[in-house]
């Protein structure tokens, strides 16, 4: 069982198209990151949530933490080809653990076409 | 933008060897970490390094890796006796801020391959 469950693993849509990728878990986390990573690179963190129910806001992508803050998700407006990548959640001190080290889920590759 | 950088960033090694892999994080951070990720698989933690001693280790950082701080810049991981299941992509992060993971940086990998 995945401590961390990102959906959908793969995402094709078209430029232009809206799309959600969420992020669950059964356990409680300090704060939930957000990277991407692009083949053969580190991953690169996009945002950090800390509190629940919080709303960041990074141009046309939208972050919440879920208010139990168990879950995530991430919404792009107006997708394009640019956005093309391995979006990863990470997790931040699980039910009460280590505030330094990062749970990742496996990802959801997004590929978005011309 | 700081950024870490990890050398080097290939690495082919015979099992059995050893290998060091060096990373030169963030100069104000005080936290730092190694990371592996399998090909296809997702990225695992394996140390975290603070105040000149590992604060916590996963249980696959077992006898066989160890860490350094040789000076006030580098961060290795050494990895004795390589096996093939050690192929893998290593990355280093490090942060500035602790708690909730702000300030998280990572490197781009040295993608280690033991033939």
């Amino acid at each position: 069982t995945q401590l961390l469950e990102q959906s959908p693993q793969f995402l094709s849509i078209q430029e232009g198209e809206n799309l959600t990728v969420y992020c669950n878990s059964s356990s409680v986390f300090s704060s939930l990151q957000w990277y991407r990573q692009e083949p053969g690179e580190g991953p690169v963190l996009l945002v950090t949530v800390v509190t629940g129910g919080e709303v960041k806001k990074l141009k046309r992508l939208t972050f919440q933490f879920g208010d139990a803050r168990k879950d995530s998700s991430l919404h792009i407006t107006a997708a394009q080809p640019g956005d093309t990548g391995l979006y990863l959640c990470a997790g931040v001190g699980h039910s009460g653990g280590s505030n330094y080290k990062l749970t990742f889920g496996k990802g959801t590759l997004l590929t978005v076409n011309p | 933008e700081p950024e870490v950088t990890q050398t080097p960033s290939h690495q082919v090694t015979q099992m059995g060897q050893e290998v060091i892999l060096r990373c030169v994080p963030i100069s104000n951070h005080l936290y730092f970490y190694w990371y592996r990720q399998i090909l296809g698989q997702k990225v695992e933690f394996l140390v975290s390094f603070y105040n000149n001693e590992i604060s916590e280790k996963s249980e696959i950082f077992d006898d066989q890796f160890s860490v350094e701080r040789p000076d006030g810049s580098n961060f290795t991981l050494k990895i004795r006796s390589t096996k093939l299941e050690d192929s893998a992509m290593y990355f280093c992060a490090s942060s500035d801020q602790g708690p909730y993971g702000y300030g998280y940086t990572f490197g781009s990998g040295t993608r280690l391959t033991v033939v």
